[in-house]
């Protein structure tokens, strides 16, 4: 069983909708990332939080706004999304963003839907 | 420019066969890091293995095996005597020391093991 949790595992949202999706995990890693992955592709970074700051962004549209509460905790909020934004959200984490530390574990993912 | 090429993008076996997925990668750092990960239907993807560029050593673990050649730039994974729930997509990674945790995929490979 995976140490990442990812809530909801389902969700679906209109175009004006504001929701949230969350992650946490539990095993003292201190950089945790969002990637974005569409059908039949590989996994696309969002964001990378490293001790709580964001060290990555990826050129990701404002209407996707990462906050990292604590080291524990990710969140991804979600606004005026459209239709394309429709994929699987996948939460990981790390012991450390380089180094002999990297190790990339995944959740299992949020599956949004944009209708 | 880093990258990492999955030639296979689907391969069919039947159970009790070997069969090997490739993948290729290109970078121009001394220390990276290279991973495969397997992805179920339900989405998660699951660590299998981490290999450091500077450690060429094979290595085997149950009914999987990889083959790591920086001669060729190769990182290929064998599972021996396939069964039905080695079906998956199968991704082959790199993440480079400076990148920040980022990891590159490769386009993956499908693999469908029939009973």
């Amino acid at each position: 069983d995976t140490e990442v949790t990812q809530t909801p595992k389902h969700l679906v949202m209109g175009m004006t909708n504001k929701k949230s999706l969350k992650c946490e995990q539990h095993m003292g890693h201190r950089a945790m990332y969002w990637y974005k992955q569409k059908a039949k592709k590989p996994p696309e970074l969002m964001f990378v939080y490293s001790y709580e700051k964001l060290s990555i962004n990826e050129s990701v549209p404002s209407r996707f706004s990462p906050e990292c509460p604590n080291s524990s905790l990710l969140n991804l909020h979600l606004h005026a999304l459209q239709p394309e934004d429709s994929a699987l959200y996948l939460c990981a984490s790390s012991q450390a963003s380089r180094g002999s530390g990297n190790t990339i574990y995944f959740g299992e993912g949020s599956w949004l839907t944009v209708v | 420019a880093q990258k990492v090429t999955q030639a296979q993008t689907e391969i069919s076996v039947v159970e009790k066969e070997d069969v090997t997925l490739d993948c290729v990668y290109e970078t121009r750092d001394t220390t990276y890091y290279l991973f495969w990960y397997k992805q179920p239907p339900s989405g998660e993807l699951v660590f299998l293995i981490r290999r450091n560029s500077f450690d060429e050593q094979n290595e085997i673990s149950g009914r999987y095996s990889w083959n790591f050649q920086k001669s060729t730039s190769s990182f290929n994974f064998t599972i021996t005597a396939s069964q039905v729930v080695d079906s998956a997509v199968y991704f082959c990674a790199l993440s480079e020391d400076n990148q920040g945790g980022k990891l590159i995929f490769g386009q993956g490979t499908e693999l469908s093991v029939k009973p």
